[in-house]
């Protein structure tokens, strides 16, 4: 059975700081995604890595991916309230790239004045 | 990415009734379409995949019978709720993808079964 684990599940920041949300994926899969959830709404689509070593930025946001140890990390930097959401990762369910999608459980990340 | 409307944003039903929930794919032709469950602060599970002009797929647990699903055409799925119950009371959001890209989602339906 396919496991996507997110850690932490649970932060809360202060703006200014930096920290990494971490996802571990029990696949093979060289592809991982990033999606953010603001309450009440649907995901908006953060960062697609299609392969190992694959890292993507948009502004404070940062992705990598490391297929070999299955291991995707979404680094914050300098946080702002605006970021305050949740953060799913998610895997291809079958491998392929036209398949449905197995998320981790979460991060819910509120940042504080 | 791709526009994908879901339609209701929201509905209240009463147990034993049927509820329709409407996907559409406004800019491409999809030939798969997938349905989303997600209760309150868990994540999304999937539920089934909408094939056009074929059955959909579902996944282990999830009642066929229960979740109708219908793809009669490249631009719209819908997913049926049938003889809802308040255990059925959840945010549904469907999504569809071309090959090799993200998936992109629907705005959701949040149901909610009195």
């Amino acid at each position: 059975e396919l496991k996507v684990e997110q850690n932490p599940l649970f932060l809360s920041m202060q703006e200014g700081k930096n920290y990494t949300i971490y996802c571990n994926y029990s696949t093979t899969s060289d592809r991982l995604y990033w999606y953010r959830q603001d309450p009440g709404k649907s995901l908006e689509s953060l960062f697609v890595l299609l392969s190992n070593g694959a890292v993507k930025q948009e502004g404070r946001l940062m992705a990598s991916l490391d297929t070999k140890a299955r291991l995707s990390t979404l680094h914050i930097t300098a946080a702002v309230h605006d970021l305050s959401a949740t953060y799913f990762c998610a895997v291809d369910m079958k491998g392929g790239g036209a398949d449905g999608l197995t998320f981790g459980k979460g991060t819910h990340l509120i940042i504080q004045p | 990415g791709a526009v994908v409307s879901q339609h209701p944003s929201w509905v209240i039903c009463k147990s034993g009734t049927s509820v329709k929930i409407e996907c559409r794919s406004l800019d491409f032709q999809a030939t798969t379409m997938f349905w989303y469950r997600q209760f309150p602060k868990q994540s999304l599970m999937l539920m089934a995949t909408s094939n056009e002009g074929s059955k959909a797929t579902y996944e282990q647990g999830v009642e066929k019978d229960k979740f109708l699903i219908n793809h009669a055409s490249l631009t719209l799925s819908t997913l049926t709720v049938t003889s809802a119950h308040p255990e059925d009371s959840s945010f549904y959001i469907c999504s569809t993808r071309q090959p090799n890209t993200e998936a992109f989602f629907g705005q959701g339906t949040r149901l909610t079964v009195v």
